[in-house]
C-alpha cells in the first residue's frame, strides 16, 4: 500500500511565526495534495502538484505557500501563521480517483 | 463551483441495521462519485467509488448513483461497531481534484 509520511505531527506556531509542513511519499506518484480538515467544512484542497517543480493553487490558498521539490516531498508553507489556520493538515498522492493520506498535521496557531 | 453536501450530519445506528448515507453535488458535469471512510484520529482511506449511474455492491457496502438527480448514496447493511467513523463522500470532474462533502458521522450501538 502506498506510503505517505507526515511531520510534524503536532506543532503549536505563534501568531505571525513561520510554518513548514512536510510530506514525503514513496510510491512513485506524479500528484502530491495538501488538504486541511475542519469541523463542518470536511477536506478542502489547499495546494497541489503534478510533479517535482509544479505548484497548483487549490480552493483556498490564500495564506499558504507550497513547495515540490522532488517527486517525494511536498510542503506546505504558511509564511505568517495565523489563529484561523489552526487545523489538522493532511497530505495525500495518487490521482483523483485513488488517493492516499498521510497521518495528518495538527497545527495550532496561538 | 462545484458545491457537495451531506446528510444527515450525523446518525446513530443499533448494530445490524442498514445504515444510509446522502451526498448531492451541483455540477452535472461530474464524471467521478466516491466514498472515503475515516476513523477517529486517524487519516481517511477511499471506501468505494462508481463512474456511471447505478448501483455498485461490495460485501456489505452498496454505492448509488443518480446523475439526474445529482445525488448518491452510501448504504450500509448489518452495520458493526467497526463501520463507527466520518464518511466523506467526493466528486470530481475533469480529473483535477477531487471536492469533498462535509462528511457524515455514524456510531453503530452495540
Amino acid at each position: 500500500e502506498a506510503a505517505v509520511t507526515q511531520s510534524p505531527r503536532n506543532k503549536v506556531a505563534v501568531t505571525g511565526g513561520k510554518v513548514t509542513l512536510s510530506c514525503n511519499q514513496t510510491n512513485n506518484h506524479n500528484n502530491m495534495y495538501w488538504y486541511r480538515q475542519d469541523t463542518g467544512h470536511g477536506l478542502r484542497l489547499i495546494h497541489y502538484s503534478y510533479g517535482a517543480g509544479s505548484t497548483e493553487k487549490g480552493d483556498i490558498p490564500d495564506g499558504y505557500k507550497a513547495s515540490r521539490p522532488s517527486q517525494e516531498n511536498f510542503s506546505l508553507i504558511l509564511e505568517l501563521a495565523t489563529p484561523s489556520q489552526t487545523s489538522v493538515y493532511f497530505c495525500a498522492s495518487g490521482d483523483v480517483y485513488e488517493q492516499y493520506f498521510g497521518p495528518g498535521t495538527r497545527l495550532t496557531v496561538l | 463551483q462545484q458545491k457537495v453536501q451531506q446528510s444527515p450530519e450525523s446518525l446513530i445506528v443499533p448494530e445490524g441495521a442498514m445504515t444510509s448515507l446522502n451526498c448531492t453535488f451541483s455540477d452535472s458535469a461530474s464524471q467521478y462519485f466516491a466514498w472515503y471512510r475515516q476513523h477517529s484520529g486517524k487519516a481517511p482511506k477511499a471506501l468505494m467509488s462508481i463512474f456511471s449511474n447505478g448501483e455498485k455492491e461490495e460485501g456489505r457496502f452498496t454505492i448509488h448513483l443518480n446523475k439526474a438527480s445529482l445525488h448518491f448514496s452510501l448504504h450500509i447493511r448489518d452495520s458493526q461497531p467497526s463501520d463507527s467513523a466520518l464518511y466523506l463522500c467526493a466528486v470530481s470532474q475533469g480529473g483535477r481534484a477531487l471536492i469533498f462533502g462535509t462528511g457524515t458521522t455514524v456510531s453503530v450501538s452495540p
